[in-house]
């Protein structure tokens, strides 16, 4: 059982946009920042957002993060074929001084 | 460019031990805190350990604590995980992956597969 909880699966038409809820605790998301990851099949996890709500260079501005409270948000606007992948959310829990991921959230895009 | 690079996994028995390396290159190692992050077959990922830049600070999952080393040479770019007492549930592809002041990994290496087993 995850820490953070993330619904297993979402899924969208293309061109669609989709969100996928990352729901924690104040000892984790309250008080940290959070980040998402995409994780392409066969592939290494890649970051999509950091601190919240920032792009590394080179993520399309399609990927937001957002965060209220003990809960964040990924959303995905003009969803694409190659958009289909697996999605974490992920943060530092004060409590467990550990890192901690979401149990992650498969994205299909039909 | 950035770039990790794992190796040293492989078939081990359970009870033994195994030690895992990632070399790093594209930047300056010494100034970033490193983690080592595991995924089982078919499932999710889960933190292992985390090692700030100069060693002062580690960090161990309560899966790993006390049979796994997470150690580094900024000498030699590279982040090390010694791990003792291999089980069965240890079976995972190890990510080594660079730490951002947020709590967060970027970039990640490609993976090498660990399989405990008899």
């Amino acid at each position: 059982q995850s820490v953070l909880t993330q619904p297993p699966s979402v899924s969208a038409a293309p061109g669609q946009k989709v969100t996928i809820s990352c729901s924690g605790s104040s000892s984790n998301i309250g008080n940290n920042y959070v980040s998402w990851y995409q994780q392409l099949p066969g592939t290494a996890p890649k970051l999509l957002i950091y601190d919240n709500n920032k792009r590394p260079s080179g993520i399309p501005d399609r990927f937001s993060g957002s965060k209220s409270g003990t809960s964040a948000t990924l959303g995905i606007t003009g969803l694409q074929t190659g958009d289909e992948a697996d999605y974490y959310c992920g943060t530092w829990d004060s409590s467990l001084s550990a890192a901690v991921f979401g149990g992650g959230t498969q994205l299909t895009v039909l | 460019e950035v770039q990790l690079v794992e190796s040293g996994g492989g078939l081990v028995k359970p009870g033994g031990s195994l030690r895992l390396s990632c070399a790093a290159s594209g930047f300056t190692f010494s100034s970033y805190s490193m983690n080592w992050v595991r995924q089982a077959p078919g499932k999710g990922l889960e933190w292992v350990s985390s090692i700030s830049s100069s060693s002062s600070y580690i960090y161990y999952a309560d899966s790993v604590k006390g049979r796994f080393t997470i150690s580094r040479d900024n000498a030699k770019n590279s982040l090390y995980l010694q791990m003792n007492s291999l089980r069965a549930e240890d079976t995972a592809v190890y990510y080594c992956a660079r730490g951002g002041s947020g709590s967060y990994y970027f970039p990640w290496g490609q993976g090498t597969l660990v399989t405990v087993s008899s």
